[in-house]
């Protein structure tokens, strides 16, 4: 069975702090992991995928297969990095397993 | 309009009512999903269509119909539904039913089940 793990349902940093969000998941076939985010207000979207390698917005996440982690990392947080963060993950066609999310809070 | 929209936005329904929960999708795409978003929990994948064809019924209550009548539009039929059912409605879809790429979502119907 495929799931995601996001033990943070909040984090709270301040502007310019090292941001992580906690992804663990388990899957026993070879995952694809996905994070997506919704700012306020807006829709669901892709944020970044693991086998894209690219920095979006400043966030990158390496896939860690022995940890089977996905975190969620930007060097420098800012406040319009505030929304709800899912990490999800893939495996075996088009079906995706959702975390529950984290709430990030960007405070001045 | 482009992307995914779904209408309505809000719906509020008895329990003995018949609705039913629309998703269109401009972008071309093969696949077409619907989920569940109640709070506190993981969003759920409750079916998913491609190429118009069912591919995925995720458990779901046979109080929730869906329909895919062709590759842009997706429907969600409701009747005698409980409160607990009460929740964010979301439709999504990708390009490639073979591949877990990106998926597109709408904004939702937000449905109160009294």
């Amino acid at each position: 069975a495929q799931r995601v793990t996001q033990p943070e349902k909040l984090l709270s940093v301040f502007k310019g702090a090292p941001v992580e969000l906690k992804c663990n998941y388990s899957y026993s076939g070879s995952p694809e992991l996905f994070w997506y985010v919704q700012y306020s207000r807006q829709r669901l979207q892709l944020l970044l995928r693991h086998i894209s390698r690219e920095s979006i917005k400043g966030f990158t996440a390496d896939l860690n297969k022995g940890e089977t982690s996905f975190h969620l990392k930007k060097p420098f947080a800012q406040e319009e990095d505030s929304a709800m963060y899912y990490c999800a993950l893939g495996g075996g066609g088009n079906k995706l397993t959702f975390g529950t999310g984290t709430q990030l809070k960007v405070e001045l | 309009e482009t992307g995914v929209t779904q209408t309505p936005r809000h719906l509020v329904m008895g329990m003995t009512n018949k609705k039913s929960l629309k998703c269109e999708q401009h972008l071309g795409h093969n696949a077409m999903y619907w989920y569940k978003q109640s709070a506190k929990k993981p969003l759920e994948l409750m079916f998913v269509y491609n190429f118009k064809e069912q591919t995925e019924n995720n458990s779901v209550p046979s109080r929730f119909s869906p329909e895919c009548p062709n590759s842009s539009h997706l429907f969600l039929h409701l009747h005698t539904l409980q409160p607990e059912d009460s929740a964010l409605y979301l439709c999504a879809s990708s390009q490639d039913p073979l591949d877990s790429g990106e998926q597109f979502f709408g904004p939702g119907t937000r449905l109160t089940v009294l």
